[in-house]
């Protein structure tokens, strides 16, 4: 079965503009969540996803969106990207009744200059 | 709000020995997981090992045992006979069980160095 597959793997954009990030979770699975990553800051929590739900937010401010599709595809979406955006984002999901075991995808490193 | 501290930002051990990394958390709740995550070089997250807190058995996976202390709030991972490939960042992790959602609040993680 495949992994948890996320798309692009590596981008690079510019202060101000916008960034969408995919999320293909492993097939079966319905619950997806993203992590920021920083070397400052650690991992945080953004938000997870379960049947096209928000079901969870983490504390990040309101530029910072997502959504599910009906497929269980995800994607995240940075409005007005500042430098401290910069960040490897990491997604994982699970299997409903089992979020407790969580799948992680390789992650997109986003870069923001 | 729930906290996890790795008190140990980077540790080193020699190929076969052992070595155990530890992991407190504060919380109020009564039902919940504690992970262990590692993080080689190629950033792909792993769990390691799982703990459910109604358990008082400690989980054991292979070479890695935990040492869950319900009562301390302590959660440390020991890893027998340390193999190269045990080289990684090790984030410990904690996710409340709830109806309403679920995350994973991560350590700020201990960086493993496993020697010849």
């Amino acid at each position: 079965k495949a992994g948890v597959t996320q798309t692009p793997r590596y981008l690079i954009k510019t202060r101000g503009q916008q960034v969408t990030l995919s999320c293909s979770p492993i097939s079966g699975h319905r619950s997806v969540s993203w992590y920021q990553q920083t070397p400052g800051q650690g991992l945080q929590f953004l938000f997870e996803y379960f049947s096209e739900t928000q079901r969870n937010k983490g504390n990040f401010p309101g530029r910072f969106s997502g959504r599910q599709f009906s497929n269980s595809r995800s994607e995240m979406n940075v409005s007005t990207l500042e430098l401290g955006d910069s960040a490897l984002y990491l997604c994982a999901s699970s299997l409903a009744g089992r979020t407790y075991e969580q799948y992680f995808g390789p992650g997109t490193r986003l870069t923001v200059t | 709000a729930q906290t996890v501290t790795q008190s140990q930002p980077e540790m080193s051990v020699q190929e076969a020995e052992t070595v155990t990394l530890s992991c407190t958390y504060d919380t109020s709740e009564n039902n919940y997981y504690l992970f262990w995550y590692k993080q080689p070089p190629s950033r792909q997250m792993i769990l390691v090992i799982r703990q459910e807190a109604y358990k008082q058995q400690n989980a054991t996976e292979n070479r890695f045992s935990v040492n869950f202390q319900k009562a301390a709030k302590s959660f440390s991972l020991k890893i027998s006979d340390s193999q190269l490939g045990d080289t990684a960042m090790y984030f410990c992790a904690f996710m409340k069980n709830s109806n309403s959602g679920y995350a994973l609040n991560f350590g700020k993680g201990t960086s493993l160095l496993v020697t010849p």
